[in-house]
């Protein structure tokens, strides 16, 4: 199985400032056709996941442009330009190259 | 898109509960369909897939005791969970890919 590594934040973040969340994954997510397999989600206090970002950098419908996706085959970032209140929650990255589906173990924004 | 999921509940270790997951606003026959679930505090756990043709398949942690189905007629999904034991305790999840999830479904397994 694929294992999914994240890192934590140094909560809390000041409103305003900017936050990273690192994922790393045991296996290369780049496929052969260029895309990599990977999915970054928020899930509110309460609330089912939210998809931000699918194949490693794309923004899902509605999301704000604060959040964006980068990195390499195995090593990517979750970014947050100027965190807000409404961003508090767990950020989980997944991969999605193959079965099973894994996920990270999660990491907590918490807003000063 | 709306995914309900239903059907949770308090079940004694060993029993059997089936779940299920009314599906609206689109083509249901035409997507595969995902059960993620999330015990008590933890992480998310993907649990089995059906495709479009009802391919399945399953995480070890529960192959051999949960059916993943489909009624394409009835546009629901559905999970049966047999020998039920404490770890399967947890929110279940419905979703279309990765855009789409349900409100969840609470199973406890506890005597």
């Amino acid at each position: 199985d694929i294992v999914m590594t994240q890192g934590a934040l140094p909560n809390p973040v000041p409103s305003g400032e900017s936050a990273s969340i690192t994922c790393q994954s045991s296996k290369s997510l780049l496929h052969s056709n260029g895309k990599t397999y990977l999915n970054w989600y928020l899930q509110r206090p309460g609330q089912s996941p939210q998809l931000l970002i699918y194949w490693m950098s794309t923004r899902a419908s509605g999301v704000s442009d604060r959040f964006s996706g980068s990195g390499s085959g195995t090593d990517f970032t979750l970014k947050i330009s100027s965190v807000e209140a409404e961003d508090v929650g767990v950020y989980y990255c997944q991969q999605f190259l193959e079965y099973p589906l894994t996920f990270g173990s999660g990491t907590k924004l918490e807003i000063k | 898109v709306q995914l309900v999921e239903s059907g949770g509940g308090l079940v004694q270790p060993g029993k059997s509960l089936k779940l299920s997951c009314s599906a609206s606003g689109f083509t249901f026959s035409s997507y595969g369909m995902h059960w993620i679930r999330q015990a008590p505090g933890k992480g998310l756990d993907w649990v089995a897939y059906i495709s479009s043709s009802s391919g399945t398949v399953y995480a070890d942690a529960v192959k051999g005791r949960f059916t993943i189905s489909r009624d394409n007629a009835k546009n629901t999904l559905y999970l049966q969970l047999n020998s039920l034991k404490s770890e399967d305790t947890a929110i279940y999840y419905c979703a279309r890919g990765p855009h789409y999830w349900g409100q969840g479904v609470m199973v406890t397994v506890s005597s």
